[in-house]
């Protein structure tokens, strides 16, 4: 079973249209950490944002806004007024603090999105 | 500071050959990293190293091999190249493991023809 399940595969909206990331993770631990990356099309992956499991505010920086709801498992981030550049593929990723593990991610197999002007 | 740099950014191989790809990270990280990218799959892991001197397999480690050079190197060793190993090659380090966040190299496109 996918650990980490990012729905939608690919994503075409309108520029300045408000656009929703969904990521669904499954976990047995009670300390874990969500991120998400952006990897544009030159392909480098970017770092956006870490969430750890205990910390269910929301995050905003500027246009992006980020939802974690533990009674859903789920993840989801928001650009508010898109963008060209916001043109990417978007990865969501877990990492748990099981015995074995040494913090390495476990990515969803990402949205692609693309904003048409 | 260049954070984390993969050398080379391309190569193409026949069955057979092997070849070694070089990582290296300027933040005076603890862990490292090595994952692959295929269409479709997302980012797995291949092989994890969580300090010098230590290295540990992921969930794809087959085909390949690891060193820790020092904390600043952590090299990815393909000892007879296979076409199921074409892939994007990305290396990763982080300050410590659980829960820091990981900053990625450029990668390096292989193609195994």
């Amino acid at each position: 079973a996918q650990k980490v399940t990012q729905a939608q595969t690919e994503i075409s909206v309108v520029e300045k249209e408000d656009v929703t990331l969904d990521c669904v993770y499954e976990t047995r631990d009670t300390t874990y950490y969500l991120f998400w990356y952006k990897q544009p099309p030159s392909g480098e992956l970017v770092f956006l944002i870490r969430r750890n499991s205990f910390d269910e505010q929301n995050e905003i920086s500027g246009r992006y806004s980020w939802n974690f709801q533990k009674s859903t498992s789920s993840f989801n981030f928001t650009i508010t007024a898109s963008q060209v550049v916001d043109s990417a593929v978007y990865f969501c990723a877990l990492s748990e603090r099981i015995e074995g593990s040494q913090g390495n991610l476990i990515f969803g197999k990402g949205t692609k999105l693309s904003v048409k002007p | 500071n260049a954070g984390v740099t993969q050398t080379p950014k391309f190569q193409v191989l026949k069955t057979g050959q092997s070849m070694t790809l070089q990582c290296a990270q300027d933040m005076n990280h603890n862990s490292m990293y090595w994952y692959r990218q295929d269409p479709g799959m997302g980012l797995r892991l291949i092989y994890y190293s969580a300090s010098e001197g230590t290295t540990d397999k992921g969930e794809v480690p087959n085909g390949y091999n690891v060193s820790r050079l020092n904390k600043r190197e952590f090299s990815l060793r393909l000892e007879s190249a296979a076409p199921s190993q074409t892939s994007v090659y990305f290396c990763a380090s982080s300050e410590r493991g659980v829960g820091y966040e990981q900053y990625f190299g450029p990668g390096t496109r292989l193609t195994v023809t």
